[in-house]
């Protein structure tokens, strides 16, 4: 079984200043673990993925993850907000053994003040 | 763009009612993902289809059924539409299914208000 928890439903920044989104995860195989963003009556993007390799993933508009298999953890930052990341973000986890399905967690919906 | 597309955007339907749900994947792709996702919750996996054939299923009934089409176009179909089946509906294709490290990249989604 393998499940997902977004620590904060909601998370405000300043814009310029340091985002943190927090995430935990739990899996019985080795996962794969993904951030999702989706702005407003928009479909899903691909922030990032981790698979087993570095486990500090760089993904695209500056955000970054850390894998952390003792924490189990899976933490989202970006050093500085932007108004365009107003957004809800999702942490996700796919199964390593035969895993075919994404297993979301409750999102996170981010806040961005001028 | 991820060129997975959906239709329609929108949809209106009456509890009892049938829905139909179109998805084309992105070129390339064999694979194709349903997800429901209700107002402020995240996404829940209905069902996969690998090649015409299903491949996974969630916790869903089985009034929720799919197809995959010769070109890995999708359908998801809903018979007796229920309340509860008011969502944002997700479609997801990828290259592999299963493989480690798979992405899964999303169409708009459907909207769909049961009254």
């Amino acid at each position: 079984a393998q499940s997902v928890t977004q620590l904060d439903s909601h998370v405000s920044v300043s814009e310029g200043t340091p985002v943190l989104l927090r995430c935990n995860y739990s899996s019985s195989y080795s996962p794969s673990l993904f951030w999702y963003v989706q702005h407003p009556n928009k479909g899903l993007q691909l922030l990032l993925k981790y698979t087993s390799a570095a486990t500090l993933v760089k993904g695209i508009n500056g955000f970054e993850a850390e894998f952390k298999k003792s924490e189990t953890s899976f933490h989202l930052t970006k050093p500085s907000a932007h108004m365009s990341d107003a957004a809800e973000y999702f942490c996700v986890v796919k199964a390593g053994a035969a895993g075919n399905k994404l297993t979301f967690g409750g999102g996170t919906r981010v806040l961005v003040k001028p | 763009e991820t060129g997975v597309t959906q239709s329609p955007t929108h949809l209106i339907k009456t509890r009892g009612q049938q829905v139909t749900l179109r998805c084309s994947s992105q070129s390339g792709h064999n694979t194709v993902s349903w997800y429901q996702q209700a107002l402020g919750q995240g996404p829940q996996f209905i069902f996969q289809y690998y090649r015409e054939e299903e491949n996974g299923r969630g916790n869903f009934p089985p009034r929720f059924s799919g197809l995959q089409f010769p070109n890995y176009s999708s359908e998801l179909n809903v018979n007796a539409l229920e309340l509860d089946d008011s969502a944002l509906y997700l479609c997801a294709s990828s290259l592999a299914a299963g493989a480690t490290g798979e992405t899964q990249y999303f169409g708009p989604g459907t909207r769909l208000l049961v009254l």
